[in-house]
């Protein structure tokens, strides 16, 4: 099916370890986010890119690192993991033409950092 | 800097009762909104989008909201919600950027 593919759905993590959020979108959208849900805060946006080869930041970037791989793929990566990390990680992507105005999110990936 | 303030930060209600949950922005400029929907455990799915013309909005599942420009409001409305209603539901705002900012959610609970 069309849409917004994460991977993995949970991960733990050690405090200082590193890891890297995979997201794949098929829909050939130009823009691509990353955002972090977390209790009582909504969803705060970690970075986005509007399109293959940029990337700029959002409101919660420090700890975080991104790489637009290509039009599909758009990854998040931890370097140094902190307990602060601990949340759910929402991969999404646009579409501007009129009719599909909007977002389509993925599924998430739980993190937690012990 | 574009902001929401979702003022309702958990709402209890009964089947068949009404519901209206609270969106305010702040933007100076021309706006888009949207409010969004979680069910437990899944992600985020679209109910409804405002981008000009007639500010009374109708989405699915029988959800409606209205954009009163003067109050920089954006209040999501059901006449009778169901048990399957509940969730957590998101109000967010676009500006001069293709960026999304949303707003802290309101968790809704209907009880049969």
């Amino acid at each position: 099916n069309a849409g917004v593919t994460q991977t993995p759905k949970f991960q733990v993590l050690k405090t200082g370890q590193s890891m890297t959020l995979q997201c794949a979108q098929d829909m050939n959208h130009n823009s691509m986010y990353w955002y972090r849900q977390d209790p009582g805060m909504g969803l705060r946006l970690i970075y986005y890119s509007a399109s293959e080869g940029t990337t700029d930041k959002g409101e919660v970037p420090n700890g975080y690192n991104v790489s637009r791989l290509n039009k599909r793929e758009f990854s998040l990566r931890l370097e140094s993991a902190a307990p602060s990390q601990t949340s759910v990680y929402f991969c999404a992507s646009s579409d501007w033409t009129e009719a599909n105005y909007g977002y389509t999110f993925g599924s998430g990936t739980r993190l937690t950092v012990v | 800097a574009q902001s929401v303030s979702q003022h309702n930060h958990h709402v209890i209600l009964s089947e068949a009762a009404s519901l209206e949950l609270g969106c305010n922005y702040s933007y100076g400029g021309t706006v888009n909104l949207f409010w969004y929907v979680q069910y437990p455990g899944q992600h985020l799915q679209l109910l409804l989008k405002y981008f000009s013309g007639d500010p009374l909005v109708k989405g699915i599942k029988g959800f409606e909201a209205e954009f009163i420009k003067s109050k920089f409001s954006f209040n999501l409305r059901k006449p009778s919600v169901q048990w399957s209603d509940t969730a957590e539901y998101f109000c967010a705002v676009m500006g001069d950027t293709d960026k999304l900012i949303f707003g802290t959610g309101t968790r809704l609970q209907v009880f049969p």
